[in-house]
């Protein structure tokens, strides 16, 4: 399969405190990239972690890549009510997308 | 990034209509498109590929005359859904690859009566 697969399936915090998805994989990869959805809405793209990477920060998104493991985290700080969604993973391996069942976070206020 | 145009964003129907939904690439030359369903708090299947000026690559499972793919265009794409059912109920999202990303379209949810 190569879609990835998010863990955990939801996800409950304080606003303020910091959120961390992971993703694990089963193929080797180009980039491994993550997308997050609000309700009812299409995806939108976060960041791409190219397989030569091991982290990358984009204001308060973290992520790293281990290839070894095939596992991806993705981190978000500082978190905010506004951040409630869905997050998925993509591991990129051509042209096709796969995804998961994704992460659903939901930040209290 | 580029701009994708999705419509409509909700339709309903009485079974056995077809229906048909459009993606358009607003600012980006679009040779493929991809087309996603969702079912409620699951994953996006990808249901197929749309390559401008050829036929679409349908996923396994998914049947092509059930769900029509039509690209003609570099800025268009349409998913016709035929002789709809309940079960085709469901949230379809269209995307564009550009710079190694996917632009997704704003979805169409689709309630089969």
């Amino acid at each position: 399969s190569q879609q990835g697969e998010e863990d955990p399936q939801a996800l409950s915090i304080q606003e303020g405190e910091n959120a961390t998805m992971n993703c694990s994989y089963k193929t080797s990869i180009n980039n491994l990239q993550w997308y997050r959805q609000n309700s009812g809405r299409g995806l939108v793209h976060l960041i791409l972690i190219r397989s030569n990477e091991r982290e990358k920060h984009s204001g308060r998104l973290r992520v790293t890549l281990d290839t070894s493991k095939k596992s991806s985290s993705l981190l978000i700080t500082a978190s905010r009510a506004a951040d409630t969604a869905s997050y998925f993973c993509a591991p990129n391996t051509g042209n096709q997308f796969y995804f998961g069942t994704g992460t659903s976070l939901t930040v209290i206020p | 990034g580029a701009v994708v145009s999705q419509h409509p964003s909700r339709v309903i129907c009485k079974s056995g209509t077809s229906v048909k939904i459009e993606c358009r690439s607003l600012d980006f030359q679009a040779t493929t498109m991809f087309w996603y369903r969702q079912f409620p708090k699951q994953s996006l299947m990808l249901m197929a590929t749309s390559n401008e000026g050829s036929k679409a690559t349908y996923e396994q499972g998914v049947e092509k005359d059930k769900f029509l793919i039509n690209h003609a265009s570099l800025t268009l794409s349409t998913l016709t859904v035929t002789s709809a059912h309940p079960e085709d109920s469901s949230f379809y999202i269209c995307s564009v690859r550009g710079n190694e990303k996917l632009f997704f379209g704003s979805g169409t949810q689709l309630s089969v009566l």
